[in-house]
């Protein structure tokens, strides 16, 4: 079964910073995935996906991500973080079975 | 376009009663999944279904069970409920389900089992 794993379950950062988000993933073949971002009391909204058109994908926001299979990964960043991007964000693998797999979760908060 | 609609958006239920979940999709979405999301387990999957047909099921008692109706709209049911099950329950719904559709959420139910 694919999986991902996010690393670090806690990421804090200063308004203006990079914002770095790890994921990795394990799976057999080139997978589809994808970055969501859950605000408190609310569902999740997806950021954006990869399905193999390109390496850098762009998404909401101003966050983009990398896919890089060398290194089975697909990191989330943000060149300048803003007070808005204080929330839990998921990557998430398609297994091609009708379902998502998440990560754990990472929650982003910013200091002032 | 409305997005996925849930309801009711807080439960609170006692243990060993039963609970009916509601989900509305984006129109023209033909499938629509459910996902439980604790602090503990993190979110997982429970089922998936499309035009009326389960496709997928995660690894849940079969005291949780959902059906889709002709229209689309999803319920899922919770059987004899225990304190575990207290959790937030997330819809959502995409036009095929397939594993490059994206996923539309809605907002939750959240159940508390007292």
């Amino acid at each position: 079964a694919q999986s991902v794993t996010q690393l670090g379950s806690h990421v804090s950062v200063s308004e203006g910073a990079l914002v770095l988000l790890r994921c990795n993933y394990s799976s057999s073949v080139p997978p589809y995935l994808f970055w969501y971002v859950q605000y408190p009391n609310q569902g999740l909204q997806l950021l954006l996906k990869y399905t193999s058109a390109a390496t850098l994908v762009k998404g909401i926001n101003g966050f983009e991500a990398e896919f890089k299979k060398s290194e089975t990964s697909f990191h989330l960043t943000k060149p300048s973080a803003h007070m808005s991007d204080a929330a839990e964000y998921f990557c998430a693998v398609s297994d091609n079975r009708y379902k998502l797999s998440f990560g754990a979760g990472t929650t982003v908060t910013v200091r002032a | 376009k409305a997005g996925v609609t849930q309801t009711p958006r807080y439960l609170i239920k006692t243990r060993g009663q039963q609970v009916t979940l509601s989900c509305s999709p984006i129109s023209g979405h033909r499938s629509v999944s459910w996902y439980q999301q604790t602090p503990g387990q993190g979110l997982q999957f429970l089922f998936e279904y499309f035009s009326e047909t389960q496709r997928n099921k995660g690894n849940f008692p079969g005291r949780f069970s959902g059906r889709q109706f002709s229209n689309s709209r999803s319920e899922m049911n919770v059987s004899t409920l225990e304190l575990g099950d207290s959790a937030l329950y997330l819809c959502a719904s995409s036009s095929t389900g397939v594993a490059n559709s994206p996923l539309h959420f809605g907002n939750g139910t959240r159940l508390t089992v007292t």
